[in-house]
């Protein structure tokens, strides 16, 4: 069984550009999560969909991030303009919703770096 | 107060030997706990869902103490590969999918 595909794995670029995240769940999860991880810190929940529905967003910075799930399947994050704060691990976690322990799987990650 | 508190460490053990880590929690309602285990620029990848009544999975074993609001990992017979970080999060009440993470045990296994 695949697991959660990301990509890139690895973006550089200047502060103000625009910068965007693709995540692909494990299939038949229908819980998707997007997660940042600065150096030497846990990962931090920026968004949680149910389906389509983002139904935990409350860490997600909206005046410059947005994202969507538009089918319910794969999701895009996108930052515009990045800041040099944003540079980090940006990772895309699935899960399948009623499961007893809401078990989350992580993919490998963007490393993103704000110049 | 971080929600989820863990000893950054290193852990500095020798091959063989047992160590244990402990991860505390501020909510006492929290509900759901994990191990991850997290390689050097790789994801968190996860090693034991923590049960009430505390699970092994061959050199691993976890409990649950509500208690004292903390979660242990106990890792026997170290290995080499066994160095790591070591991640654990916790699922708080009202929230049934999100998880707190702490910011990671780093253990190093000697030859």
């Amino acid at each position: 069984e695949a697991g959660v595909v990301q990509s890139p794995r690895y973006k550089i670029i200047e502060k103000k550009q625009p910068v965007a995240f693709w995540c692909n769940p494990i299939s038949g999860h229908n819980t998707l999560y997007w997660y940042r991880q600065n150096l030497g810190q846990g990962p931090e929940l920026l968004i949680r969909y149910e389906n389509e529905e983002a139904v935990d967003d409350s860490q997600l910075p909206k005046d410059r991030f947005s994202a969507e799930r538009l089918k319910g399947v794969d999701s895009t994050l996108k930052i515009q303009p990045a800041e040099l704060g944003d540079s980090a691990v940006y990772l895309c976690a699935s899960s399948y919703q009623g499961q007893q322990y809401n078990e989350q799987f992580f993919g490998p990650g963007t490393r993103l770096t704000v110049l | 107060r971080k929600e989820v508190e863990q000893d950054p460490g290193p852990f500095n053990v020798p091959e063989g030997a047992t160590v244990a880590f402990n991860c505390t929690y501020s909510n006492s309602a929290s509900q759901s706990f994990f191990w991850y285990r997290q390689d050097c620029r790789k994801e968190p990848k996860l090693l034991m869902s923590v049960y009430s009544s505390g699970n092994e999975d061959g050199r691993f074993t976890a409990q649950l103490n509500r208690a004292s609001q903390y979660i242990s990992l106990l890792i026997r017979d170290s290995k080499l590969s066994d160095s790591a970080t070591y991640l654990c999060a916790v699922n708080p009440q009202g929230s049934s999918y999100k998880l707190i993470f702490g910011s990671g045990t780093r253990l190093l296994v000697r030859p």
